[in-house]
């Protein structure tokens, strides 16, 4: 199995551009989390989906964020107008079932710096 | 690295040695709790959970115990080997509509040949 393949895995971008960051879960997962980390923070879920649907978005850190499933093999996490505050290491992890009780399986990550 | 933060944790262990890393939760109502790995410039990588009926678990090299008394718990990993030297973040989550898993700040292993 590849596990959790995310992409890019580092984006530059000047403030105010549109980012997109890709996560493909592993197949058969029907869960799908986003998560942000950084130093001062450390790891916080943006948000959580189950069977393709938004579930729990309360981690979302404002309408600049936004996130979508089409299908169970694919997610998207987009930043529109980035700005340097959002700079982090963001991640994508899968699991199968419901919640937050099953082992999630993290991606990489993207490292996401706005200048 | 990115998982480094400015007051994290730190324990240097020789290879070879045992290591034990702490960590104190806050929910009293958690009954789930995980541990996982950080290497430099990697994802987190599951090392083994624990539900809150039992007090002890073990896998290969690793031992999990949770006191609910105290709220704490502690991940040991027996005979450190250098590739054990990562970040360790436990996490927990209290169930129902709670989707989230809480995870602390980490704590920094360095094993040292």
């Amino acid at each position: 199995d590849a596990g959790v393949i995310q992409s890019p895995r580092h984006e530059v971008t000047e403030m105010g551009q549109e980012v997109t960051l890709r996560c493909k879960p592993i197949s058969g997962h029907n869960s799908l989390f986003w998560y942000r980390q950084t130093m001062m923070r450390g790891l916080e879920l943006l948000i959580y989906f189950n069977n393709n649907v938004p579930i729990d978005d309360s981690g979302m850190p404002e309408d600049r964020f936004s996130a979508k499933m089409p299908n169970a093999s694919f997610s998207t996490l987009k930043i529109q107008p980035s700005e340097p505050r959002d700079s982090a290491v963001y991640f994508c992890a899968s699991s199968f079932g419901v919640g937050a009780k099953n082992i999630q399986y993290f991606g990489a990550g993207t490292r996401l710096s706005v200048l | 690295g990115e998982n480094v933060g400015l007051h994290l944790p730190t324990l240097s262990v020789q290879e070879g040695d045992n290591s034990i890393i702490n960590c104190a939760y806050s929910n009293s109502a958690s009954d789930y709790f995980i541990w996982y790995k950080q290497e430099s410039g990697k994802g987190p990588q599951f090392i083994i959970d624990i539900r809150s009926n039992m007090d002890k678990r073990q896998g290969q090299r690793v031992t999990v115990l949770l006191n609910k008394t105290v709220k704490h718990l502690s991940l040991q990993i027996a005979a450190t080997q250098p590739g054990d030297s990562a970040v360790y973040f436990c996490a927990e989550n209290s169930g129902g509509s709670n989707y989230k898993l809480t995870f602390g700040k980490g704590t920094l292993l360095t094993v040292n040949p």
